[in-house]
């Protein structure tokens, strides 16, 4: 088993320009969630999914977008980057949102 | 507004000793309280958790302790050892299935 994968892993973006960073998991949940990490901010929610075909706004979900189109796989979105979203983000899988979470290895987005 | 307080923001113990780290909530509703452990370029992996029925739960060196009516819950490491050096976050979830949110992290350093 994989367990959850990120791709990319690392990104430079120029301000304006868009992008998708995408998970898959491979454990069969039904809960995936974006979150992004910047320092002394600790992990924030942007958006997550309750199954496929459902997303559902986090606390910081402004500026981007997300797809649940098939139960293994969330799509994240920055339709047009700003400096702002520099940060790590990070994907996550559950069973249920009260049990482990399981994170991806995180992808590092400079925009510059 | 922020969910869960988590301090101190750094911690440095020397090899053998405790490591203490605290996290207080305000929202009664809470009721699943998990630790995550998170090493530098990877991901947060769930470490310990706990629920409200209990007041403290060990695993190995690692302990939670619990405390309803203050609305506290801490991570207690035993033993510390400098493969313990990683940032920590606490983290707490509602009744109703919502989403964790996070304590903005201890960056803990054990040193021999």
């Amino acid at each position: 088993n994989a367990g959850v994968t990120q791709t990319p892993k690392f990104r430079v973006l120029k301000t304006g320009q868009s992008m998708t960073l995408l998970c898959a998991q491979d454990m069969n949940h039904e809960y995936m969630y974006w979150y992004r990490q910047d320092p002394g901010m600790g992990l924030r929610l942007i958006h997550y999914s309750v199954g496929e075909g459902t997303t559902a706004k986090g606390e910081v979900p402004d500026g981007y977008n997300v797809s649940r189109l098939k139960k293994q796989n969330f799509l994240l979105g920055l339709e047009s980057a700003a400096p702002s979203q520099t940060s790590v983000y990070f994907c996550a899988s559950s069973y249920s949102m009260d049990i482990a979470m399981f994170f991806g290895p995180g992808t590092r987005l400079t925009v510059l | 507004q922020q969910q869960v307080k988590q301090s101190p923001q750094s911690l440095i113990v020397q090899k053998g000793g405790i490591s203490i780290i605290n996290c207080a909530y305000e929202n009664t509703a809470f009721d699943y309280f998990p630790w995550y452990q998170q090493f530098p370029g990877k991901g947060p992996a769930l470490l310990i958790a706990i629920r409200p029925d209990v007041s403290e739960k060990k695993e190995g060196r690692f302990t939670i302790s619990f405390n309803k009516s203050a609305k506290q819950f801490s991570l207690h490491i035993m033993d510390s050892q400098p493969g313990d050096s990683a940032t920590y976050f606490c983290a707490a979830s509602m009744i109703g299935n919502t989403p964790l949110v996070f304590g903005k992290g201890t960056r803990l350093s054990v040193i021999a």
